[in-house]
């Protein structure tokens, strides 16, 4: 069976400092990974997707993540954090008729 | 960006009742999925349809089921609510490679 784990349920960044937020996952053919972000009372937004290729994949407001299978990793990052990126944030794996598989999220706090 | 669209917005319920919630799309994309996300948690995946049959289920009771309808809207139904149905309801059209996610019903069952 498919899983995500999130190890850091609350992240605190200082603005303008560097972001990672771990997610390892766990599947049994080549994976197709995600990251999401949710706003308070809001859907979710894709930020990045990984389906195969360059290991580093570009997404949407600076952000990036990197696909490491041998260590069953997809971090993501963002070299300088914005008050506007505080957010959940959501890994997941998967996709097709299995549906996706989400980790249960990481909540990041921007510190002026 | 493929708009989504839910209803109502929110809603409360007693435990026992049955509940419809909606979703539509302005894309012609023809698979839509439903999750369930209960406070704190990720979103779990309850089924998905693709031309009109549910092609993959979750890890969900029958009391949940769903419908979708020729122009790809679609309707998540559960009976028999119970308190632990109170969660935040997504709905999400898949297409190009990604999922584009409405911005969910939010049920409470009291």
């Amino acid at each position: 069976a498919q899983s995500v784990t999130q190890p850091d349920i609350h992240i605190t960044v200082s603005e303008g400092a560097s972001l990672e937020l771990r997610c390892n996952y766990s599947y049994g053919a080549t994976p197709y990974l995600f990251w999401y972000v949710q706003s308070p009372g809001q859907g979710l937004q894709l930020l990045l997707k990984y389906f195969s290729g360059d290991t580093l994949v570009q997404g949407i407001k600076g952000f990036e993540a990197e696909f490491k299978r041998s260590q069953s990793s997809f971090n993501l990052r963002k070299p300088s954090v914005h008050w506007s990126d505080a957010a959940e944030y959501f890994c997941a794996v998967g996709g097709g008729a299995d549906g996706l598989t989400f980790g249960k999220g990481t909540h990041l706090i921007i510190q002026p | 960006e493929t708009g989504v669209t839910q209803s109502p917005t929110h809603l409360i319920k007693t435990r026992g009742q049955q509940v419809t919630l909606r979703c539509s799309s302005q894309s012609g994309h023809n698979t839509v999925s439903w999750y369930q996300q209960a406070l704190g948690q990720g979103p779990q995946f309850i089924f998905q349809y693709y031309r009109e049959e549910e092609n993959g289920r979750g890890n969900f009771p029958p009391r949940f089921s769903g419908l979708q309808f020729p122009n790809y809207s679609s309707e998540l139904n559960v009976n028999a609510l119970e308190l632990d149905d109170s969660a935040l309801y997504l709905c999400a059209i898949s297409g190009q490679g990604r999922a584009f996610f409405g911005q969910g019903t939010r049920l409470t069952v009291v």
